[in-house]
């Protein structure tokens, strides 16, 4: 099974804690992005790196958020000062190129902040 | 920002008849969309995608119908199945972006 995987697949954290979220995407994918997934919702974009850069960052909802993929595989969304806004599931995809390629998706990580 | 949106939140249907669900997008940019399928406590599962140069692409049992004059997507499945219940994401990205953009999902649910 080479697929995109995630660890944690559940973490729970108290208002104001710090969390590291962990995406492994499919070996050769050039591409990764991050999404947020709240209940009852469609995924809703975060960050894109292309390789080791993040190509675009904008949906990042504020400075608490950062990613990085320092070695164009594994990626880590950090989140600071955690609030109990954050809480949802944070997916990971990843795909051959970019954007107009076919995008394959963790099972993500449910983040729940008290 | 973008919207991309679904007309019916929920859908049911006998195992055995087809099923279509429909979804709108706003931008005419976008120039290529993709029909996922998220089963509870699962990531989304690619089902089928269309570029902007095509009206209609066909996979097994799934058909994408794309209508560019109207901007409107739908995903047709043939025979539908028990193991078809999930909700379903359209989601579009255009050519001068690099995000994708989904809608809010359509709860399909199948009775046997």
């Amino acid at each position: 099974g080479a697929g995109v995987s995630q660890t944690p697949s559940n973490k729970v954290t108290e208002k104001g804690k710090y969390v590291e979220l962990r995406c492994d995407p499919i070996s050769g994918h050039t591409a990764l992005y991050w999404y947020r997934q709240s209940l009852g919702q469609g995924p809703e974009f975060l960050i894109y790196f292309q390789g080791t850069g993040a190509a675009d960052d904008s949906g990042l909802p504020n400075d608490r958020f950062f990613a990085v993929r320092p070695e164009g595989s594994v990626s880590t969304l950090k989140i600071q000062r955690t609030e109990r806004g954050d809480s949802a599931v944070y997916l990971c995809a990843s795909s051959l190129l970019g954007p107009d390629h076919t995008q394959y998706f963790g099972p993500g990580t449910r983040l729940t902040v008290l | 920002g973008e919207s991309v949106g679904l007309h019916l939140p929920t859908l049911s249907v006998q195992e055995g008849d087809n099923s279509i669900i429909n979804c709108a997008y706003s931008n005419s940019a976008s120039d290529y969309f993709i029909w996922y399928k998220q089963e509870s406590g699962k990531g989304p599962q690619f089902i089928i995608d269309i570029r902007s140069n095509m009206d209609k692409r066909q996979g097994q049992r799934v058909t994408v119908l794309l209508n560019k004059t109207v901007k409107h997507l739908s995903l047709q499945i043939a025979a539908t199945q028990p193991g078809d219940s999930a909700v379903y994401f359209c989601a579009e990205t255009p050519n001068t972006g690099n995000q994708f953009y989904f809608g809010t999902g359509t709860s399909l649910t199948v009775i046997p």
